[in-house]
């Protein structure tokens, strides 16, 4: 069974930089996209962004320029830094596998992308 | 950017009740839609992946279906444990977006 443990600090002073991580047990870590996903307080889900285990990444333009996902495939993880961090960063920062792939018969075909195994969360709360 | 909207943001229903969930994407998606189940202070759960397959271990009362921009979560008799948040999410192109969320409660 899959496993997505996180950790990383959760008081941060505005203009720091935040950091996560999250570790794969229990599973492959090739040949899935690895995401990390917010939600601030009593609000509704955001992505911020993918890596591979080649390192390939995709980011939200929303936080393009202050995001970097990175993987270590040597330890089987993947992290987020954040930097100048705000207190509109506040929220739940969760980590996710994501499975993409094709389903076909003779009678369908169709492709697919979802994320399937998700982390805890971690609670990241921006204050002076 | 591809908007996801959700519909309505919140619903009471009873148990039993069949509730149905509408999400909207702002351009074309084909398929690529998701839905996720979230409980307070805990991570969002897949229920259906490719708007209509249902994740293995998902009870039978969940359905899917939709392409295109419309898609519909259907739940056919609404249980004590289905009570909860409900984002779609499209994952056609980056960014991967959300819709903002149905909150299902007792009425």
């Amino acid at each position: 069974q899959v496993q997505l443990q996180q950790w990383g600090a959760g008081l941060l002073k505005p203009s720091e930089t935040l950091s996560l991580t999250c570790a794969v047990y229990g599973g492959s870590f090739s040949g899935y996209q690895w995401s990390w996903i917010r939600q601030p307080p009593g609000k509704g889900l955001e992505w911020i962004g993918e890596i591979n285990h080649s390192g390939s990444t995709n980011y939200n333009p929303s936080l393009k320029r202050r995001v970097t996902i990175s993987v270590d495939t040597s330890k089987d993880q993947f992290s987020l830094k954040l930097s100048s961090v705000t207190a509109a960063d506040t929220a739940m920062y969760y980590c996710a596998r994501g499975v993409r792939g094709v389903r076909s018969s003779t009678a369908f075909s169709y492709s697919y992308y979802y994320m399937d195994v998700w982390g805890k969360g971690t609670t990241v709360t921006v204050s002076s | 950017d591809i908007h996801m909207t959700q519909s309505p943001s919140s619903l009471s229903a009873s148990v039993a009740d069949r509730v149905t969930i509408t999400c909207r994407a702002s351009q074309s998606i084909s398929t690529y839609l998701n839905w996720y189940q979230q409980k307070p202070g805990k991570a969002p759960e897949l229920l259906i992946y490719a708007a209509s397959t249902l994740r293995g271990g998902v009870p039978s009362r969940f359905s899917g279906s939709g392409s295109g921009t419309d898609f519909t979560l259907t739940i056919s008799s609404l249980q004590p444990e289905d009570f909860a948040t409900y984002y779609c999410q499209q994952t056609y192109s980056t960014p991967r977006t959300f819709g903002q969320g149905t909150k299902v409660e007792i009425k």
